[in-house]
């Protein structure tokens, strides 16, 4: 157990729809990270925020947002969802010190189906 | 800009048997980081290493061990004697020391391990 949660852990919705995916990073961890994960793309980052500001912007399309809470959590949110948005979506923490790379520790994942 | 190729897309041996997992980058960075992760088919995201890009040395931990030689611009992974549970999709990863911290992954292999 990493200690990084995610809900819901499964996803069912149709095309056209709105979702919104939670993650609680690890106690202390004042970044979060998300990833997609998909059959054809692979692992891809999407967005980084760091004790609530956005730090780093990835392959994030403009339907997708996300946003870091004053408690930690984050929250990415899909609209006008896709069949191709279908997608093991990870949310992942660390708490780097300042330069350099702290190690970022995986939730189990979200799993979004597009109907 | 930064790439990770895992040549190997399927492994497949028998229990107790050695098998040796192929990483290599590409960044034009002086100082990075490199990562190891496993995905069991519980589809989980677990870290096993880091590594800074000074550090050439090799690491062994019970049956893992990393060799990472900057020279060939890879980071090796190496099951001894493996077993069942060992089966998994393992993936490689770049990180930039400065500026965004994302991991940049390898495309994953799939190793099956055999009884």
């Amino acid at each position: 157990d990493s200690g990084v949660t995610q809900t819901p852990k499964h996803l069912i919705t149709a095309t056209g729809q709105r979702v919104t995916l939670r993650c609680s990073p690890r106690s202390g961890d004042l970044s979060v990270y998300w990833y997609q994960q998909s059959l054809d793309q692979g692992l891809q980052f999407l967005i980084q925020y760091y004790n609530g500001e956005e730090r780093a912007k990835g392959n994030i399309l403009e339907r997708f947002s996300a946003q870091q809470f004053p408690d930690l959590h984050s929250e990415l949110n899909l609209s006008s969802l896709e069949l191709g948005d279908s997608a093991l979506y990870f949310c992942a923490s660390s708490n780097p010190a300042g330069a350099g790379t702290d190690t970022q520790y995986f939730g189990p994942g979200t799993r979004l189906t597009v109907l | 800009a930064q790439k990770v190729t895992q040549a190997q897309t399927e492994i497949s041996v028998v229990e107790k048997e050695d098998v040796t997992l192929d990483c290599v980058y590409e960044t034009r960075d002086t100082t990075y980081y490199l990562f190891w992760y496993k995905q069991p088919p519980s589809g989980e995201l677990v870290f096993l290493i880091r590594r800074n890009s000074f550090d050439e040395q090799n690491e062994i931990s019970g049956r893992y061990s990393w060799n990472f030689q900057k020279s060939t611009s890879s980071f090796n992974f190496t099951i001894t004697a493996s077993q069942v549970v060992d089966s998994a999709v393992y993936f490689c990863a770049l990180s930039e020391a400065d500026g965004a911290q994302k991991l940049v992954f390898g495309q994953g292999t799939r190793l099956t391990i055999n009884p």
